[in-house]
């Protein structure tokens, strides 16, 4: 079975910092897609970045950026100079055949 | 463009009734899904459609059917609600069929009470 697990219920950051959501998964696949999604108050979810399992190069959206290490399975998500707007509940994701969800972190950006 | 759409954003139930949640996407995607999240847990696949004509069971199926009435909308129906049932649905699109993998797209959600 496929599994996406968020070790980090919560998480805070001092705004302009660094903060680092961690994610792993479990799977048989050798082919498959990462995704991280924000989900703020308003509940929108919204996608935040996404890798394909086959590229080795970790992928970057601006300010965010994942550490892919497929070996470990595992799939962090990278927050550089954080903003008041990156709080939010942050949800790892796996998909193959359909998409699997983490039970979120929620991070806390501290003024 | 207005992206997913979901009605109605809010619904109060009493056990047994009935009631269908509608969703639609004018993005011409293929692929439409309906996920329920629940406290403390990511979001769970109920079913999907991965083109106009078709419906597939997800993870949680169980209470649920669906129909996907057009290329554009695809609803949610609870035929017989129950308590178990609360939670906020979502629904999602995506370009191509979910074996593919491409990125979904969200509707806001519809937070559903069962009393």
């Amino acid at each position: 079975a496929q599994t996406v697990t968020q070790s980090q219920p919560e998480m805070s950051v001092q705004e302009a910092e660094t903060v680092t959501l961690s994610c792993t998964y479990d799977t048989s696949e050798s082919d498959y897609y990462l995704f991280w999604y924000k989900q703020p108050p308003s509940r929108q979810m919204i996608l935040v970045i996404r890798q394909e399992a086959y590229k080795q190069q970790n992928a970057t959206e601006n300010r965010f950026s994942v550490n892919f290490q497929k070996a470990a399975k595992s799939f962090s998500l990278k927050i550089s100079d954080s903003q008041l707007g990156d709080a939010a509940m942050y949800f790892c994701a796996y998909s193959v055949r359909d998409m699997r969800f983490g039970a979120g972190t929620r991070l806390t950006v501290k003024p | 463009n207005a992206g997913v759409t979901q009605t109605p954003k809010f619904q109060v139930l009493k056990t047994g009734q009935s009631m269908t949640l509608q969703c639609a996407q004018d993005m011409n995607h293929n692929s439409m899904y309906w996920y329920r999240q629940d406290p403390g847990m990511g979001l769970r696949l109920i079913y999907y459609s991965a083109s106009e004509g078709t419906t597939d069971k997800g993870e949680v199926p169980n209470g649920y059917n669906v129909s996907r009435l057009n290329k554009r909308e695809f609803s949610l129906r609870l035929e017989s609600a129950a308590p178990s049932q609360t939670s906020v649905y979502f629904c999602a699109s995506s370009e191509y069929a979910p074996r593919v993998s491409d990125t979904q797209y969200f509707g806001p959600g519809t937070r559903l009470t069962v009393l």
